[in-house]
């Protein structure tokens, strides 16, 4: 069993729906992050958090750490939030990250 | 932009050739590693640095070697290239916050 799972692998929505992409994790954890990858393109890190709520635009990252869970949420989607989500976990001093395999959006203008 | 740079972006080489990919950056982090990405296992650690001389292993170490002689060079090499070693490859720092950064990525296929 992978230690980062993410739902769903794929998502397709319309133009201004409100997006969610789930994290669930089985191990202890130092801070889980939110990264975004667009087609051939090189890897950004959107949010870092290890408690609570946290919001940058039309982003918005939570977690749970009691449920060992995260969700990604996209408000008013857009054709450019097209991309592979990616939800890691750091785990102890070195800040080592372990990966959940991605979900990728594609949004329908 | 946290100042990284990865060479070669592109590479195209044969089984049984060594290979060497280089990770710079201009802000002086600490730590720096190295993670390949692959369809159907994503981002997988490789070997990690925690300063000069200092490394360690990462998840899918075997076949790979590194060396850091100064803190603004992360080297990776690939002594004798496989064919299963065809992936992408990147780099990343991590900052005083503990945020990761990463590379543009270097494409590599073992033909």
């Amino acid at each position: 069993k992978n230690e980062v799972e993410q739902s769903p692998q794929n998502l397709t929505a319309q133009e201004g729906e409100f997006i969610t992409i789930n994290c669930s994790y089985s191990v202890g954890i130092s801070a889980l992050h939110w990264l975004q990858q667009h087609p051939g393109g090189g890897i950004v890190s959107l949010f870092m958090l290890s408690s609570g709520k946290k919001k940058h635009g039309r982003l918005i990252a939570t977690i749970n750490i009691q449920e060992k869970h995260s969700s990604l949420h996209i408000t008013a989607s857009h054709p450019r939030d097209s991309a592979v989500y990616i939800c890691a976990v750091s785990r102890g001093s070195q800040g080592n990250l372990i990966f959940g395999k991605g979900t990728k959006l594609s949004v329908k203008p | 932009d946290a100042g990284i740079t990865q060479s070669p972006r592109h590479k195209v080489t044969e089984t049984g050739t060594p290979v060497t990919l280089r990770c710079h950056q201009t802000e002086n982090h600490r730590y720096m590693y190295w993670y390949r990405q692959d369809p159907g296992h994503g981002l997988r650690l490789i070997h990690y640095s925690y300063g000069v001389k200092d490394t360690d292993k990462g998840e899918v170490s075997d076949g790979y070697s590194v060396s850091r002689s100064k803190t603004e060079d992360f080297l990776l090499t690939l002594e004798s290239a496989t064919s299963s070693q065809t992936s992408v490859y990147f780099c990343a720092i991590r900052s005083t916050g503990d945020e990761q950064f990463f590379g543009p990525g270097t494409r590599l296929t073992v033909l």
